[in-house]
């Protein structure tokens, strides 16, 4: 198994560029959700999924889209970057027979200048 | 919001010391978590610890629940150089379907 995978590792846009971050991942888990990890700050739940076509806000869920198509897929996608969205990104996955024990993605590095 | 707080922020021992972390959270919670995080990578579940335990082991690592005073702490025994990395508190509260809530972590410097 990968297990839960993110692309890319790095990237850089400019202010009012929009793009989506990419998150697989091959154990059926039925939950997904994204983070964002900000120095000083620890992990903050942005949106997460608690199956394909459910998702809910986390708690910074502003300037951001998820959608879940199918159980594999958890995309993140920023409509109009801003610098305030530089951070690190992980997505991470867990089953519903386990709930709380969460299996995160290596994160992609964003900056928005 | 933050529900745990590390305590210390960072922490610096010689290999083959133990390592004592603290955690404290704000909520009735359902369950406890401690993850590791290296340098440049995500995050990894150590341990979990359900409301109703007190105490847990897994391997060197020993884990503590006191939910009269919502608080944790994760003893590492005889430290390795390996085990340097930052250690996250989260906590999972009570009806919150699978949220999980972390700490801003504590940064451990294992010197060998």
């Amino acid at each position: 198994n990968a297990g839960v995978t993110q692309t890319p590792k790095f990237q850089v846009l400019k202010t009012g560029q929009s793009m989506t971050l990419q998150c697989a991942q091959d154990m059926n888990h039925e939950y997904m959700s994204w983070y964002r990890q900000d120095p000083g700050m620890g992990l903050r739940l942005i949106h997460y999924s608690v199956g394909a076509g459910i998702t809910d806000q986390g708690e910074v869920p502003n300037g951001y889209n998820v959608s879940r198509s199918t159980t594999e897929d958890f995309p993140l996608r920023l409509l109009s970057a801003a610098p305030s969205q530089t951070s690190v990104y992980f997505c991470a996955s867990n089953t519903r027979g386990r709930p709380f024990e969460q299996y995160f993605g290596p994160g992609t590095r964003l900056t928005v200048t | 919001s933050q529900q745990g707080e590390e305590d210390p922020q960072a922490l610096s021992i010689q290999e083959g010391e133990n390592a004592t972390m603290n955690c404290s959270y704000k909520t009735s919670i359902n369950n406890l978590q401690w993850y590791r995080q290296n340098s440049g990578r995500g995050l990894v579940h150590l341990i979990l610890i359900r409301s109703n335990e007190r105490e847990k082991h897994s391997g060197r690592l020993r884990v503590t629940l006191d939910t009269s005073k919502k608080s944790s702490s994760l003893l590492i025994t005889a430290s390795r150089a390996a085990d340097t990395a930052s250690y996250f508190c989260a906590t999972a509260e009570r009806g919150a379907n699978s949220k999980l809530t972390f700490g801003k972590g504590i940064t451990l410097s294992v010197r060998p």
